[in-house]
């Protein structure tokens, strides 16, 4: 059955402070791996992963895929209390519906 | 551009008492769509997808229903709300390998 497994669940530091959440994921045709920001309503992109090991950047967010482990890390750097959010990872494999697999998310907290 | 509506924004409903939610995209044809339900602070459960008019699969049993009566209309529905059916539900379209969500609707059923 295709999964995919965020940690941590949750978490909460300090203004400034660096953070990475994990994805790890099994499923049969992996096609890409997506990582979502959801605030107070729906989730908003923040990237797409195809290949491993090229890592996609923007402002203080990266992230990484590793195909052969498998999984994908989300880095933020210098967090801002505006980061805090629910950050959800997603796996769409290959499959004829769209039908992409999420994981339960990572609740991150920033504290001032 | 594309753009997904979904209204109520947030609704609090009796228990046993009739729900339609309802979504529409725009600037788009023929999308693939999908239902969401997520818990307080977790992740997404896919409830519905659809391909086309008419074409509804559901993904886990329940008290849910959907429809999808036009090409960018998609209708989730209940005869009678259990307290379980509260949490935020979204609606979902897709473009290649994205998926992109509507604002949600916040249901609450007392």
């Amino acid at each position: 059955e295709d999964k995919v497994v965020q940690s941590p669940l949750s978490l909460v530091v300090h203004e400034g402070d660096t953070v990475t959440l994990n994805c790890s994921y099994e499923v049969t045709n992996f096609r890409s791996l997506l990582w979502y920001k959801q605030e107070k309503k729906a989730p908003t992109f923040l990237f797409m992963l195809t290949s491993s090991g090229i890592e996609k950047k923007s402002g203080r967010l990266s992230s990484i895929l590793d195909k052969k482990e498998p999984f994908s890390i989300l880095n933020i750097t210098a967090t801002q209390t505006g980061d805090s959010a629910i950050y959800l990872c997603a796996v769409n494999p290959m499959n004829r519906d769209d039908k992409i697999i999420f994981g339960k998310g990572t609740r991150l907290h920033i504290l001032p | 551009s594309q753009t997904i509506h979904q209204w109520p924004a947030t609704l609090v409903q009796p228990v046993g008492s009739p729900l339609s939610l309802e979504c529409t995209v725009e600037g788009t044809s023929n999308p693939n769509l999908y239902w969401y339900r997520q818990a307080a602070g977790r992740g997404l459960q896919l409830l519905f997808y659809s391909v086309g008019i008419g074409q509804i699969s559901s993904e886990v049993p329940q008290n849910l229903s959907a429809s999808r009566p036009q090409d960018r209309q998609f209708i989730l529905s209940s005869k009678k709300l259990l307290l379980s059916d509260s949490g935020f539900y979204l609606c979902a379209w897709s473009r290649r390998n994205e998926q992109f969500f509507g604002p949600g609707t916040r249901l609450t059923v007392l």
